[in-house]
């Protein structure tokens, strides 16, 4: 069964932490994306990457970066975390957009 | 500027009760995918249509790609409390190579 996988479901940090969100796919995809997912503003694309090393900005950029040394690994890290990035981060690979995503369980992340 | 419409936002039907939505753009896509999407996980992929007309069925769910490729629906038949969730329609962006567009989503409610 393939898989992506999101290394938390549910995460607390505290205000101006460094924060890591880990992001694992089993199914050797080029494409890797990370999103976040808010009520009432669906799903807003922060960054993707379409091979390793490299990375392009989404949407919502800021406040975010990347990290993608690994095809397999996607990690999204949120470098001074803030309330306003309390969340649902989904993590997502594909082998081509005709053919869609196969997305991560989520990992909810609550900044206080 | 791609956009996915869909219509109605939210859906609350008795068990047994049929129901049909919608994913509109006047833009044309490629292919447009069908995701479920239960409370607190990612986003599973139903399918993805392909071909102008193309009617896909997947137990009691019917999926259908308008003839110009510009919007979808999807028709549920008997309703059941497990279909409960929300449910996405997206499509490859042509002016973003390797992202795609998400609408916002229709969120069903199935009750017993």
């Amino acid at each position: 069964d393939v898989k992506v996988t999101q290394s938390s479901r549910y995460l607390v940090k505290r205000t101006g932490e460094k924060v890591f969100l880990e992001c694992v796919q089993d199914m050797d995809h080029e494409n890797m994306f990370w999103y976040r997912q808010d009520p009432g503003l669906g799903l807003r694309l922060i960054y993707f990457s379409y091979d390793v090393k490299m990375k392009e900005k989404g949407d919502i950029p800021e406040g975010y970066s990347v990290s993608r040394e690994k095809k397999e690994r996607f990690s999204l890290i949120l470098e001074s975390a803030s309330t306003n990035q309390t969340s649902m981060y989904l993590c997502a690979s594909s082998l081509s957009t005709d053919y869609g995503y196969t997305f991560g369980s989520g990992t909810r992340l609550t900044v206080v | 500027t791609q956009l996915l419409e869909q219509s109605p936002q939210f859906l609350s039907i008795q068990e047994g009760e049929n129901l049909t939505v919608y994913c509109n753009s006047s833009s044309v896509f490629s292919s447009l995918q069908w995701y479920r999407q239960e409370p607190g996980e990612g986003p599973v992929l139903l399918v993805t249509v392909v071909t102008g007309g193309e009617v896909k069925k997947l137990k009691r769910l019917t999926f259908q790609f308008g003839d110009a490729r510009k919007d979808s629906s999807l028709h549920i038949t008997a309703a059941q409390p497990g279909d409960t969730g929300l449910y996405l329609c997206a499509g490859p962006s042509t002016a973003n190579a390797g992202k795609s567009t998400f609408g916002d989503g229709t969120t069903l409610t199935v009750k017993p």
